[in-house]
């Protein structure tokens, strides 16, 4: 089955910033990959998701690149804020399945 | 902004004992899910469930599990004889489409002793 591999576990930045997390996933029939935020007492919330006919993808200061030969995906934030504290899921899917594997977390702390 | 609603926030129950989860789903999605984290953990694919049947399961999701759809609205977790590794924080989700656009509701802290 699919194995997502997330880095860093934590990460620290300072208020301005920018912050990049990164996912391998094993599957090569992967062609959907969502990301989540997670702040605490809260579910995940999806923030960007992006499919495997589309290199990069971007809303506002938030981005996701896919590189499919290298099976990596990675989540960008620019001008990071206190507020965009949380922990961050990278997630991976096919159209053969039911189901997101996930991948560790990301605690992502920005400092003021 | 519709949301996944969970209830209840927090629930201890004995080991052996049954719980159930219970989950509303966003009223026009057709698609649900349950997933789990153990702390510390990944979170974990258990079911998903479409057209009032069980779409796909995972390895975890064994005889003690069970869902429900009992009525237009909820979406229920069975847990028949709980195990103290069933301690972890159940999300339940819903989608519009398969796969895509979940929205998860804030899960429940599940603590058995």
């Amino acid at each position: 089955g699919e194995n997502v591999e997330q880095h860093p576990s934590t990460l620290s930045v300072q208020e301005g910033d920018s912050a990049v997390i990164k996912c391998t996933y094993s599957d090569s029939a992967s062609n959907y990959f969502p990301w989540y935020k997670q702040e605490l007492g809260k579910g995940p919330q999806l923030i960007i998701d992006i499919r495997s006919n589309v290199g990069e993808k971007k809303d506002q200061r938030i981005a996701v690149t896919l590189n499919k030969t290298a099976k990596h995906f990675s989540l960008h934030i620019t001008e990071t804020q206190p507020e965009d504290s949380a922990v961050y899921f990278c997630a991976a899917s096919n159209n053969a399945g039911n189901m997101l594997t996930f991948g560790g977390g990301t605690r992502l702390m920005v400092k003021p | 902004e519709p949301e996944v609603t969970q209830t209840p926030s927090h629930q201890v129950t004995q080991m052996g004992q049954e719980v159930i989860l219970r989950c509303v789903p966003i009223s026009n999605h057709l698609y649900f899910y349950w997933y789990r984290q153990i702390l510390g953990q990944k979170v974990e694919f258990l079911v998903s469930f479409y057209n009032n049947e069980i779409s796909e399961k995972s390895e975890i999701f064994d005889d003690q599990f069970s869902v429900e759809r009992p009525d237009g609205s909820n979406f229920t977790l069975k847990i028949r004889s709980t195990k103290l590794e069933d301690s972890a924080m159940y999300f339940c989700a819903s989608s519009e489409e398969l796969r895509t656009g979940y929205t998860f509701g804030s899960g429940t802290r599940l603590t058995v002793v």
